[in-house]
């Protein structure tokens, strides 16, 4: 059974760019969220998606975007690269309706850094 | 979500149980306490939740005062595996509108020592 997957696993951009991650949700799950881990600090949400419509937002500007296709897969997408950027970028998955039950599983993150 | 407090570091002899601390004083009925970790530069990993009863699983225990205002994760026997960063998350629980995000602090780092 596979977990939850992300690519790449590793990404340097500059600012100004855009760019695109990807997550694959663990098998039997139909939500993902999206969380930024900077250096040294916990993760902070970014949002979560669900029936391919975003569901909740953390307090992050309108240039992260996200999508979750019909396979529930999902894309966070992020515009004029800042230097603040800069972090590592978690997906979980998890099922919506499984109650207290319903744990997130994260995948390994990709690591973004912005030059 | 209520907010949780926790010891930014601990050691732990190998071998020994590794006792760490949380407290959620502000915590509300409806919530749950759930305790994550991560290892160096990997996701977060579920370990155990509860709502006012104790519960233990093959990774922990976790233990919960009777006013639910603090909780202890137990790792009975620490591995030097076990060490990383350990988060206690209270949040309530997801459906009914509730998304279940997660609302990590700073956790406490836990070291395992030979």
């Amino acid at each position: 059974d596979a977990g939850v997957t992300q690519s790449p696993t590793h990404l340097i951009k500059t600012r100004g760019q855009q760019v695109t991650l990807r997550c694959s949700p663990k098998s039997g799950h139909d939500t993902v969220s999206w969380y930024q881990q900077a250096l040294g600090q916990g993760p902070q949400f970014i949002f979560q998606y669900y029936e391919e419509e975003e569901r909740q937002r953390g307090n992050f500007p309108d240039r992260f975007s996200g999508h979750q296709f019909p396979n529930y897969s999902s894309e966070l997408n992020v515009n004029a690269l800042l230097l603040g950027d800069s972090a590592l970028y978690l997906c979980a998955s998890s099922m919506v309706g499984q109650g207290v039950g319903n744990e997130q599983f994260f995948g390994p993150g990709t690591r973004l850094t912005v030059l | 979500d209520a907010k949780t407090t926790q010891p930014p570091s601990m050691d732990c002899a190998e071998g020994r149980a590794a006792n760490l601390p949380c407290n959620h004083s502000t915590i509300s009925g409806n919530e749950y306490v759930y305790w994550y970790r991560q290892i160096h530069s990997q996701g977060p990993q579920y370990i155990i939740h509860g709502l006012k009863n104790n519960e233990t699983n093959e990774m922990a225990s976790l233990i919960i005062t009777e006013d639910r205002k603090s909780s202890t994760l137990i790792l009975p026997h620490a591995t030097l595996r076990d060490t990383a960063v350990y988060y206690c998350i209270v949040r309530v629980a997801s459906g009914s509108g509730n998304t279940g995000k997660l609302i990590f602090g700073q956790g406490t780092t836990l070291q395992v020592k030979p």
